[in-house]
């Protein structure tokens, strides 16, 4: 079958670095997703990766490693609003979007 | 430019009645897709329409039906409601230029419990 797995929640400080993981098992592979998502809101799009490496985008970054199955989310310079619930989602070979659960982010002052 | 737009934003519903639910999508997108999301659990894909047709459909019974308008406008419809159909529903537009990097606009989606 397949699955994304990502962890259910995670704690950081005002100002510090979190790495959100996710990993990933789908009958194939054409890029995978990170969304955001405040509570009550819209899941909003945060990035694409389809090729291995790193890809930065202002205090946000995605990397991903297409061999292990694996990407990370990187959030630098964190901020309250940062408090909020991110999705990854893998495009399989039929070009469905797989979810995982998402991951809740608590920024504590 | 106005976002995807889903009515209503709540709706409280009984067992075995039926449900319809709206979307909007943004001007100029043909693509609509519907997502079912609960606690815990990853979004899980209903169908996808395009140009009034429905192009893909995940793995729910057929009480989850839907359907796309000329406007690009769309319509899900869950019969016979049970109490596990309580969830969000969330619907998302694209430009669909290509299936690659094709990212999604979200809806605010539509919270449904089934008392």
């Amino acid at each position: 079958g397949q699955n994304i797995d990502q962890p259910t929640e995670m704690t950081a400080t005002e100002g510090a670095i979190v790495q959100i993981n996710c990993t990933y098992q789908t009958s194939g592979f054409n890029g995978l997703f990170w969304y955001q998502q405040h509570a009550g809101e819209a899941p909003t799009f945060l990035s694409y990766n389809v090729l291995d490496g790193l890809e930065e985008k202002g205090r946000f970054s995605s990397f991903l490693s297409r061999s292990k199955g694996y990407s990370y989310l990187l959030l630098k310079e964190l901020q309250m609003k940062d408090s909020a619930s991110y999705l990854c989602a893998v495009m399989d070979s039929n070009y469905q979007l797989i979810w995982g659960a998402g991951t809740k982010l608590i920024i504590k002052p | 430019k106005a976002g995807v737009t889903q009515t209503p934003r709540y709706l409280i519903k009984t067992r075995g009645q039926q449900v319809t639910l709206s979307c909007s999508p943004i001007s100029g997108h043909r693509s609509v897709s519907w997502y079912q999301q609960t606690p815990g659990q990853g979004l899980q894909f209903l169908f996808e329409y395009f140009s009034e047709t429905q192009r893909n459909k995940g793995n729910f019974p057929g009480r989850f039906s839907g359907r796309q308008f000329s406007n690009s406008r769309s319509e899900m419809n869950v019969s016979t409601l049970e109490l596990g159909d309580s969830a969000l529903y969330l619907c998302a537009s694209s430009s669909d230029r290509g299936p690659l990097n094709e990212k999604l606009f979200f809806g605010s989606g539509t919270q449904l419990s089934v008392l």
